[in-house]
């Protein structure tokens, strides 16, 4: 059974990097070739789409986030992982990961249960 | 992808249909895909591609779409029912959900 698992720190302070990983279990991610991708979801709004990654490497981004992220792939790990530099209190939320479940990436059927990240110094 | 716009709440007493509805230009040319998030909880899929259901999700819960308008249907809502509904779509890479329905069962 898939099962996935984000992790990093609970706290970042203003203008530093937040990073987090996601580890897959109970598939590879290299024999599988899905695109893994990461949201995120403020305290009492919305879901929000930061990014989306495939198997192999190639990456899209949010407009809105592309200049400030970055997604990558350790095969060797089994791990997804998030990098979004340059933080602000706006970036206080619970991030989650998830795999899309077709082949063309276009949504989400599997997700981790989210990590809380607050920025705050 | 452009912006999905959901009404933020709905309301339905047990047995009866919800209707949520999301709308954006987009959805006439592509999927949509709904979301159900409980409090405290991850999402998960209960429909793709307008009207497919994952396994696992009663047949009480139906999708279709027509235009610039998708729709998520809940049929004999249940207390269990209550959560945020969101939409989503997709095109060239590019992911968008929209705002979310909170539905409560009264």
């Amino acid at each position: 059974q898939l099962q996935l698992h984000e992790s990093g720190p609970g706290l970042v302070k203003p203008s530093e990097t937040l990073s987090l990983t996601c580890t897959v279990s109970g598939d590879s991610i290299s024999r599988s070739k899905y695109y893994w991708g990461w949201i995120r979801q403020p305290p009492g709004k919305g879901l929000e789409w930061i990014g989306t990654i495939f198997y192999s490497g190639g990456t899209y981004y949010s407009q809105s986030l592309k200049s400030r992220v970055t997604l990558s792939v350790e095969q060797a790990k089994n791990e997804i992982s998030l990098k979004l530099n340059s933080v602000t209190a706006a970036d206080t939320a619970v991030y989650f990961c998830a795999r899309l479940g077709d082949p063309n990436g276009n949504y989400f059927d599997s997700w981790g249960q989210g990590t809380l990240v607050a920025v705050s110094s | 992808s452009s912006e999905l716009t959901q009404p933020p709440s709905v309301s339905v007493s047990p047995g009866q249909t919800a209707t949520i509805t999301c709308s954006a230009d987009v959805l006439a040319k592509q999927y949509s895909y709904w979301y159900q998030q409980k409090a405290g909880q991850a999402p998960i899929l209960v429909m793709f591609k307008d009207n497919e259901r994952p396994s696992g999700i009663p047949d009480r819960i139906s999708g279709s779409s027509s235009g610039t308008t998708a729709t998520l249907t809940i049929r004999g809502v249940q207390a269990e029912d209550e959560a945020d509904y969101y939409c989503q779509s997709s095109g060239n890479g590019i992911v968008v959900f929209g705002g979310g329905t909170k539905l409560t069962v009264l």
